[in-house]
C-alpha cells in the first residue's frame, strides 16, 4: 500500500532541545513539503523540496531545518531557536508542484 | 502569507442539506485545489480545477472557478454526518512551485 508515514504521532520537547520529525513516502514522488498547523488555522509552509538534495524555505522556515538525502525521506528538525514550536506538523508529497499533495497523519509537538 | 481565504469560517447544517463554501484568492493561479481534513488527521485531496476550467464534478462535490473574480466555490450536495470536517482551498500561482492554503471552513453536519 503506497502512502506517506509520519512519526512519531506525538512528541514532546524540552527547553533547548532539538527534535526531529520523520516523514517517509513510498509513492515515488519527487516533491515533498512540511507544513505547520496551529489550532483552528490553515497550513503554513515551512520547507519544500522538489528533488533530492535540494530544498527551499517556505513562509516560516526560521527555527527549522530539513534535509533531503533520499527521495523517500524528508525529515524536519525543530531547533531550540524555534521559540513557539507547539503545533501540528504535516508532511506531504506530490508528483510535481502542480499536482495534488498526499498528506501524512501528522505529528503533534508539545513543550514539556 | 496565505493565498486563499475561505468563507464562511464555520458552517452548520442538517443532514440532507447542501453545503456551499467559498474561497477567494489574490493573484493569478495555475490551479486551485480543495482538500478535506478530519479532526486530528492529515488532509485528503478532493478536486483540482485548472485556471482554464469553470466547473468540475466528483460524486456529490461540485467546484466552480471564476478567475475574473478570483474566487471558487465548493458545493456538497445531500450532505451526510460523515461530511463533518474542515475544508481548505489551496492555490498555486504563476512562476511559483508551492501552494498556499487558506484557514479553512469547519463544516458540521447534524444527523
Amino acid at each position: 500500500d503506497g502512502g506517506i508515514t509520519q512519526s512519531p504521532k506525538y512528541l514532546f520537547r524540552k527547553e533547548g532541545q532539538n527534535v526531529t520529525l520523520s516523514c517517509e513516502q513510498n509513492l515515488n514522488h519527487d516533491a515533498m513539503y512540511w507544513y505547520r498547523q496551529d489550532p483552528g488555522q490553515g497550513l503554513r509552509l515551512i520547507y519544500y523540496s522538489q528533488i533530492v538534495n535540494d530544498f527551499q524555505k517556505g513562509d516560516i522556515a526560521e527555527g527549522y531545518s530539513v534535509s533531503r538525502e533520499k527521495k523517500e525521506s524528508f525529515p524536519l528538525t525543530v531547533t531550540s531557536a524555534q521559540k513557539n514550536p507547539t503545533a501540528f506538523y504535516l508532511c506531504a508529497s506530490s508528483i510535481d508542484p502542480n499536482q495534488p499533495q498526499h498528506f501524512g497523519d501528522g505529528t503533534r509537538l508539545s513543550i514539556l | 502569507s496565505q493565498q486563499g481565504e475561505e468563507d464562511p469560517q464555520a458552517l452548520s447544517i442538517q443532514e440532507g442539506e447542501n453545503a456551499t463554501m467559498n474561497c477567494s484568492y489574490k493573484t493569478s493561479i495555475n490551479n486551485l485545489q480543495w482538500y478535506r481534513q478530519n479532526s486530528g488527521r492529515g488532509l485528503v485531496h478532493l478536486i483540482l480545477i485548472r485556471s482554464n476550467e469553470r466547473e468540475k464534478h466528483s460524486g456529490r462535490l461540485r467546484v466552480t472557478l471564476d478567475t475574473s473574480k478570483k474566487s471558487s466555490s465548493l458545493l456538497i450536495t445531500a450532505s451526510r454526518a460523515a461530511d463533518t470536517a474542515s475544508y481548505f482551498c489551496a492555490t498555486d500561482y504563476y512562476n511559483n512551485n508551492d501552494m498556499r492554503f487558506g484557514a479553512g471552513t469547519r463544516l458540521t453536519v447534524k444527523p
